[in-house]
């Protein structure tokens, strides 16, 4: 049984381009949360998608956005990026129902030059 | 947003010393607080959830105790390993199930 999977593990961009981040989730989850976890910071929470609808938003500007599809699994899209946005990006899977524990991913880092 | 604190930010003990850390947090709107294991390059562990004041968890040498009321969390380990050198996150979770976290306790054990 896979865990959370994200892709790519390692990116970097220029200023004001696009990205797109990738997650799996762990087999039998259907809720997917994004965090970002920026130097000497703990984790920040972006959004989370269930039904591939956002159902909840953190402080984070419109430039995030994401999506979920019908196998659970979901993106992360960062528009016109700004050098603050280097960072590590976590996934981490749940199920709704029940305590929610929240499954991570060994994360993305992107690096914005 | 939470304001979750975690104390001290980073500690070094000898192999076999016990260790405590602890976890601060905001009382209102608690749902469950969150443990995990961070280590270099893996994906953060989950350790324990618990929900109710006076909750207590053990996992081998680790321990964990939750404090609803006065709005703290601590996390034991007895007889510390190298293997226990690791980023040791808590996260509060609010009824709208999402976390929010500090910013962890750094430990490294010196064999």
């Amino acid at each position: 049984d896979a865990g959370v999977t994200q892709s790519p593990t390692h990116l970097i961009k220029t200023r004001g381009q696009q990205v797109t981040l990738r997650c799996s989730p762990k087999s039998g989850h259907d809720t997917v949360s994004w965090y970002q976890q920026a130097l000497g910071q703990g984790p920040q929470f972006i959004f989370q998608y269930y039904e591939e609808e956002e159902r909840q938003r953190g402080n984070f500007p419109d430039r995030f956005s994401g999506h979920q599809f019908p196998n659970y699994s979901s993106e992360l899209n960062v528009n016109a990026l700004l050098l603050g946005d280097s960072a590590l990006y976590l996934c981490a899977s749940s199920l709704t129902q029940g305590l929610g524990e929240q499954y991570f991913g060994p994360g993305t880092r992107l690096t914005v030059t | 947003i939470l304001n979750v604190e975690q104390s001290p930010q980073s500690l070094h003990v000898q192999e076999g010393d016990s260790t405590n850390f602890t976890c601060s947090f905001p009382s209102s709107n608690f749902y469950a607080l969150h443990w995990y294991r961070w280590e270099t390059a893996k994906s953060p562990e989950a350790l324990f959830v618990m929900t109710l004041n006076g909750d207590e968890k053990k996992k081998g040498r680790i321990s964990a105790t939750l404090n609803t009321k006065e709005g703290y969390s601590y996390l034991y380990i007895k007889g510390s390993q190298p293997e226990d050198s690791a980023t040791y996150l808590c996260a509060v979770q609010t009824g709208a199930n999402n976390l929010f976290f500090g910013t962890g306790t750094r430990l490294t054990v010196i064999p």
